[in-house]
């Protein structure tokens, strides 16, 4: 079954410093998500990204946090300044068609950021 | 608030016995349910979905997971469980029309004993 990768599997940074979280979605697919986990905690939606736009995102994805479709590829999440509360496992998605119903979501095995 | 609650954080069961995860949603209207399960270093992989019909849906690795309105619940069930089935395994619900934004419960951690 084709897969999601990402990259690194875990990322430690300094607080205050940007990172770039690097996912490759599977190739014909049109849509794209992120989600995150914070340790104990629920995953939760980040955003969605459809035709280099954002379509949906949640109150977590704040003025701190953009992405981006940088080439055929990838689909990357950078977080500008990163706090301590932004350590959680990242896992990106992809599908390939709209919406919910129509098609499942394949996601990475995640990325481990830790703030420190 | 739409949330998602899993009861059962950790539960242990013998290989060959049955099983039963619970959850139970809070959703202003017929949601979109979901199981997802995730083995050690893996991503989430879809089990099953529940859309509209049948309210008996069933997924893959032999599992089933039934919608029931009236208690607001899509609990998850196999038969008979396999010792690769130890994983921890995600309730979630989305909205009709959401473009991805899925809302997770915490999870339960299945053990399997031999």
């Amino acid at each position: 079954e084709p897969e999601v990768t990402q990259t690194p599997s875990h990322q430690v940074t300094q607080m205050g410093q940007e990172v770039i979280l690097r996912c490759v979605p599977i190739s014909n697919h049109l849509y794209f998500y992120w989600y995150r986990q914070i340790l104990g905690q629920k995953v939760e939606f980040l955003v969605s990204f459809y035709n280099n736009e954002i379509s949906e995102k949640s109150e977590i994805f704040d003025d701190q946090f953009s992405v981006e479709r940088p080439d055929g590829s990838n689909f990357t999440l950078k977080i500008r300044s990163t706090k301590l509360e932004d350590s959680a496992m990242y896992f990106c998605a992809s599908s390939g068609d709209r919406g919910l119903s129509n098609e499942k979501l394949f996601f990475g095995s995640g990325t481990q950021l830790s703030v420190l | 608030a739409q949330s998602v609650t899993q009861p059962d954080i950790h539960i242990t069961v013998s290989e060959g016995a049955s099983l039963e995860l619970r959850c139970n949603y809070s959703y202003g209207a017929t949601p979109y349910l979901f199981w997802y399960v995730q083995s050690p270093g893996q991503g989430l992989q879809l089990l099953l979905k529940y859309f509209s019909g049948d309210t008996l849906v069933q997924g893959i690795k032999g599992f089933e997971a039934e919608f029931k309105r009236s208690q607001s619940s899509f609990n998850l069930r196999k038969p008979s469980v396999h010792w690769s089935d130890a994983a921890e395994y995600f309730c979630a619900v989305g909205a009709r029309g959401s473009q991805g934004n899925l809302i997770f419960g915490k999870g339960t951690k299945l053990s399997v004993k031999p």
